[in-house]
């Protein structure tokens, strides 16, 4: 059983074209992430998100926006594509309130290249 | 200067050796303390959490947090081949909201040899 999945794995697209990458969680958390990491393995959150609120990191372009259907899937959207949106994206979720300082869960990551 | 540093490696060692991996960090409000492994293309999975300073062991594994230093570090004993990873250190601090982010290290990447 895979807790946290993502769709795809692999995405290679155009410059300025508009995609989607899918994350779904069966760990029955109520808070749901997006990260970036880059070509030098810089993981950095770029949303939070549970049924309430949604946590925007300021550096984030808002070409890219969170869409989140019901509690276990959490969507990233990403409007006119650029050649610096290149990077692997892992999709994360956790439990709040939990010990362990609200364990992480990652998924396997979406690779994304822009052409 | 960034809020966790983390030396990037590559660390190459030989099978059984003792493997010590460190992060350093800025803010003192950082409370929780996690390492994180990554295979190659893989997602980071967590491999120790330490709340505060003190010491945890796991088997081969022993994490050291000491918050006077801001220095925290991950011990390897008896490394084999299947340690062979990145290691990325992660720290949080215990608010809610952005304050609360769990803040990543660049990830010190191991090669066990044979």
């Amino acid at each position: 059983d895979t807790a946290v999945s993502q769709t795809p794995k692999y995405l290679v697209t155009q410059m300025g074209n508009d995609k989607s990458i899918k994350c779904e969680q069966n760990l029955g958390h109520d808070t749901m992430y997006w990260y970036k990491q880059d070509s030098k393995k810089f993981l950095k959150i770029m949303f939070s998100y549970n049924n309430k609120e949604l946590i925007i990191n300021e550096t984030v372009p808002n070409r890219f926006s969170p869409k989140s259907p019901d509690k276990a899937h959490l969507n990233l959207h990403i409007n006119s594509l650029e050649l610096g949106d290149s990077a692997v994206y892992f999709c994360a979720s956790s439990q709040p309130g939990q010990g362990a300082g609200e364990t992480q869960y990652f998924g396997p990551g979406t690779r994304l290249l822009v052409l | 200067q960034k809020e966790v540093e983390q030396d990037p490696g590559p660390l190459s060692v030989p099978e059984g050796a003792i493997v010590s991996l460190n992060c350093t960090y800025s803010n003192s409000a950082f409370q929780y303390f996690m390492w994180y492994r990554q295979y190659s293309r893989k997602g980071p999975e967590l491999l120790m959490y330490t709340y505060s300073s003190g010491n945890k062991e796991d088997g081969r594994f022993t994490a050291q947090v000491d918050k006077s230093s801001k220095y925290i570090s991950l011990f390897i004993r008896d490394s084999q081949p299947s340690d062979s990873a990145t290691y990325l250190c992660a720290m949080k601090a215990p608010y809610g909201g952005s304050q609360g982010n769990l803040i990543f290290g660049k990830g010190t990447k191991l090669s066990v040899k044979p």
